[in-house]
């Protein structure tokens, strides 16, 4: 069984450029979720991904964006980056929008913005 | 919103000792509540999970215990090793809000030997 995986593991970008960040999901999930890690704090959700529609958000400005394709992996874009941007990025699959299921974690994007 | 805390931020054991961390949440309606155990350079992974119609659950060395009166819940650490060292999460969530997990703050576990 592959466990969800994420591309690339580090990044540097320079303010206001863009950014996406990727994600495959384990096997047998068809939702992701992503998460932001500010360094020494507990991830905090961005939003999620059910059947390839946003199913649920959290406080993050628009200029965070996301899609899902059909084999259920999955982007995280970034626009007009900003230096509180800089963080863990984190993936996490499960099975079932709308249920409480287990998600799974990837070993994260580290973005740092100069 | 949910608000989950958690307690406390730092915690050093003897190995073989014992570890209990707790935390409280704020939603009634939270009725998932999963632990997760990050290593350095790691993402979390998932070490135990409780749902709010179970009172404890017990996976060998792990136990997670949950009072949804008070509304809190602990992870509980057995004959504690070197390798339990890391940052633990835990986190609750609300079926109606998509299985978004709220997390706690962390606590980072030391075991001594």
């Amino acid at each position: 069984e592959t466990g969800v995986t994420q591309s690339p593991t580090h990044l540097i970008k320079t303010r206001g450029q863009q950014v996406t960040l990727r994600c495959s999901s384990q096997s047998g999930h068809n939702t992701v979720s992503w998460y932001q890690q500010a360094l020494g704090q507990g991830p905090q959700f961005i939003f999620q991904y059910y059947r390839e529609e946003e199913n649920g958000r959290g406080n993050f400005p628009p200029r965070f964006s996301g899609l899902q394709f059909p084999n259920y992996s999955s982007e995280l874009n970034v626009n007009a980056l900003e230096l509180d941007d800089s963080a863990l990025y984190l993936c996490a699959s499960s099975h079932g929008g709308q249920t409480n299921q287990p998600q799974h974690f990837g070993d994260g994007t580290r973005l740092s913005i100069l | 919103g949910e608000n989950v805390e958690q307690h406390p931020s730092t915690l050093s054991v003897q190995e073989g000792d014992s570890a209990v961390i707790k935390c409280t949440y704020s939603d009634s309606a939270s009725n998932y509540f999963p632990w997760y155990k990050q290593e350095l350079g790691k993402g979390p992974q998932l070490i135990i999970d409780i749902r709010s119609n179970v009172g404890e659950k017990k996976d060998q060395r792990i136990a997670v215990t949950l009072n949804k009166t008070a509304k809190h819940f602990s992870l509980h650490i057995t004959e504690t090793q070197p390798e339990d060292s890391a940052v633990y999460f835990c986190a609750a969530s609300l079926r109606e809000y998509g299985n978004k997990l709220v997390f706690g703050a962390g606590t980072i576990l030391r075991v001594k030997s």
